[in-house]
């Protein structure tokens, strides 16, 4: 069945450093492809998504491009900052019509220093 | 617009209890899924309403059960409650097929 490896964490960096956090995927045919995002003590954010290949989502500086050939979907950021300090989920929906489902990573835990 | 809406936000029952959570949609909505999640299994499928009608189930025992109502919000139920129970149910909603799925803030179930 489908699924979602990410970066195995937590992740520690110094705020203004650059950040990546891997995600390849296991799915039949073309998947959408999401990042969210989850802050202490709250539901899931949606950061970005891609729905197609070479499709580069962003938002508040967070970058990933759904790569086909790699089976990838990488988050980056060129500088972070102590407020993108929360738990960060890969996840992929299947490309069948009707199907809502989301199958997601593992999760991974970023902590920035000041 | 409102986001979508858990009631209640915390909750704690007893080993072979049952429970009812409630999810109201984000408005216009008509599709919303349900999640567990665990530090263990990580967040999980359970299932997806749309219009009423259950569209999907995860792997989950028959002790999970859900429904929608024609105003699209939803319940889950979970019966003969186990300390392996003990998560945080999310919600998501989205407006139509396909489209982007919206969570709520969750239900913190404790089952001791």
């Amino acid at each position: 069945g489908d699924s979602v490896t990410q970066m195995e964490g937590p992740v520690t960096l110094s705020e203004e450093a650059f950040l990546t956090i891997n995600c390849t995927y296991t799915a039949t045919g073309y998947p959408s492809l999401f990042w969210y995002v989850q802050y202490p003590g709250e539901g899931l954010q949606l950061l970005l998504k891609a729905t197609k290949a070479d499709d580069k989502g962003s938002n508040k500086g967070f970058e990933a491009t759904y790569r086909k050939e790699t089976t990838s979907f990488h988050l980056e950021k060129g500088s972070v900052q102590v407020s993108d300090s929360a738990v960060y989920f890969c996840a992929l929906r299947g490309p069948i019509q009707g199907a809502q489902k989301l199958v997601f990573g593992q999760g991974t835990r970023l902590t920035i220093n000041p | 617009k409102a986001g979508v809406t858990q009631t209640p936000r915390y909750l704690i029952k007893t080993r072979g209890q049952q429970v009812t959570l409630s999810c109201s949609p984000i408005s216009g909505h008509r599709s919303v899924s349900w999640y567990q999640q665990t530090p263990g299994q990580g967040l999980q499928f359970l299932f997806e309403y749309f219009s009423e009608t259950q569209r999907n189930k995860g792997n989950f025992p028959g002790r999970f059960s859900g429904r929608q109502f024609s105003n699209s919000r939803s319940e889950m139920n979970v019966s003969t409650l186990e300390l392996g129970d003990s998560a945080l149910y999310l919600c998501a909603s989205s407006s139509a097929d396909r489209d982007t799925q919206y969570f709520g803030p969750g239900t913190r179930l404790t089952v001791l």
